[in-house]
């Protein structure tokens, strides 16, 4: 079967750097999404990766490694506005995108 | 200008009613899909039509019915409405199934389907 592994919850200090982690077992792979769902809003995209290695952008990074299966999300200089859920999502061999279900990241001051 | 939209927000009606979700992109975009995101927070995709044909239909139950009048339209019908069916209905478009280029998908708002 597919499958995509995050954490349920974390918490994290405004300021702080937060790593959250995604392990997937697919039938094939295209690409890795992390997308940012605030409450009661739609999921916006945030990175995307295809090739192992680091993507920055601005205050975020995201990883990957094909090999392991794994990929993280770096978020640096937390801001209260960054309290929100993550979801890990990865394309597989079909181009259907197979979700995680979402790390709740709580910021506190 | 809003790029992916969807009609009504919310949604609520009695079990056993037909309902239907309306989704529109600006975007110029091919493909376009509906998700069902449940209590737990699961994005489950529904279906996804890639010029005005269907090419993914999962597992769902035939009372759900897509239909795409065209290319920057995808509506959503539900017969026989159940209590299982409440959740958040997200209506998604991307510029193509696949593509050496960098594809993402772009969310509608989301309609909140509560069936009593």
């Amino acid at each position: 079967g597919q499958n995509i592994d995050q954490p349920t919850e974390m918490t994290a200090t405004e300021g702080a750097i937060v790593q959250i982690n995604c392990t997937y077992q697919t039938s094939g792979f295209n690409g890795l999404f992390w997308y940012q769902q605030h409450a009661g809003e739609a999921p916006t995209f945030l990175s995307y990766n295809v090739l192992d290695g680091l993507e920055e952008k601005g205050r975020f990074s995201s990883f990957l490694s094909r090999s392991k299966g794994y990929s993280y999300l770096l978020l640096k200089e937390l801001q209260m506005k960054d309290s929100a859920s993550y979801l890990c999502a990865v394309m597989d061999s079909n181009y259907q995108l197979i979700w995680g279900a979402g790390t709740k990241l709580i910021i506190k001051p | 200008d809003t790029a992916v939209s969807q009609t009504p927000k919310y949604l609520v009606t009695q079990m056993g009613n037909d309902k239907s979700i309306k989704c529109e992109q600006n975007l110029g975009h091919d493909t376009m899909y509906w998700y069902k995101q449940d209590s737990k927070k699961f994005l489950k995709i529904m279906f996804s039509y890639n010029n005005k044909e269907l090419i993914i239909n999962e597992t769902v139950p035939n009372r759900f019915s897509p239909k795409s009048p065209d290319k920057a339209h995808l509506n959503l019908h539900i017969n026989s409405l159940e209590l299982g069916d409440s959740a958040v209905y997200f209506c998604a478009s991307s510029q193509d199934l696949q593509g050496a280029s960098l594809e993402t998908q772009y969310f509608g708002p989301g309609t909140r389907l509560l069936v009593l």
